[in-house]
């Protein structure tokens, strides 16, 4: 059974501070990690995806990769009340076909002025 | 910017009653799936659709449930006889081409299916 597991929070920040997301993943072999932001009530939006092991930067959003330790995070800098909705971390595992992602249970994250 | 469209926003169905429910995937995109988040849950795979067949269902995907893409635009999802149980917001997504690495999956508003 491949499992994705989050913090399932709530993680408060204050706001312009650094929001830190933790993602753990149990197929070894999986290929690409995908961060989704998804708002009470509404669809997940996708924030970026990274497949190759080391840092990736998108504005004030960067994910991390570590396969070795089956591990994949997201920060948040500069935190704004905005930011504030459930994180969720998607994998697609080595055996599934592309757009089968294995979700995570996703990490709260509040923003506080 | 593009977006992936569902409608109905909100269907109310009685339990062994059918619902379709109809997704617009974005115009150029190539591949398409059903994901659904039971209240409080994951967001789990149901199906993906490419090239006018199904490439992969998942265990929640049974004989109940069908795909369609009866016209270049849209994308339907049908669930035979409904049970208590498939009460859920139920997500269309979108991609292009999928490179070696991934690509983007887009998904839609949403339907939140409730089953009385």
């Amino acid at each position: 059974q491949k499992e994705v597991e989050q913090n399932s929070g709530p993680l408060s920040v204050p706001e312009g501070a650094i929001a830190s997301l933790n993602c753990t993943y149990s197929d070894r072999g999986s290929q690409s990690f995908f961060w989704y932001r998804q708002y009470s009530g509404k669809s997940p939006e996708l924030i970026m995806f990274i497949y190759s092991n080391g840092d990736k930067e998108d504005g004030r959003f960067t994910a991390q990769l570590n396969k070795a330790s089956q591990y994949v995070s997201l920060l948040i800098r500069d935190s704004q009340p905005s930011d504030s909705a459930t994180y969720l971390c998607a994998v697609k595992g080595r055996d599934d076909s592309w757009g089968k992602f294995q979700f995570g249970a996703g990490t709260q994250v509040v923003v506080t002025p | 910017e593009p977006e992936v469209t569902q409608t109905p926003s909100h269907q109310v169905t009685q339990m062994g009653q059918e619902v379709i429910l109809r997704c617009v995937p974005i115009s150029n995109h190539l591949y398409f799936y059903w994901y659904r988040q039971i209240l409080g849950q994951k967001v789990e795979f149901l199906v993906s659709f490419y090239n006018n067949e199904i490439s992969e269902k998942s265990e929640i995907f049974d004989d109940q449930f069908s795909v369609e893409r009866p016209d270049g635009s849209n994308f339907t999802l049908k669930i035979r006889s409904t049970k208590l149980e498939d009460s859920a917001m139920y997500f269309c997504a979108s991609s292009s081409i999928w490179t070696a690495d991934g690509t983007e999956a887009f998904f839609g508003q949403g339907t939140r299916l409730t089953v009385v």
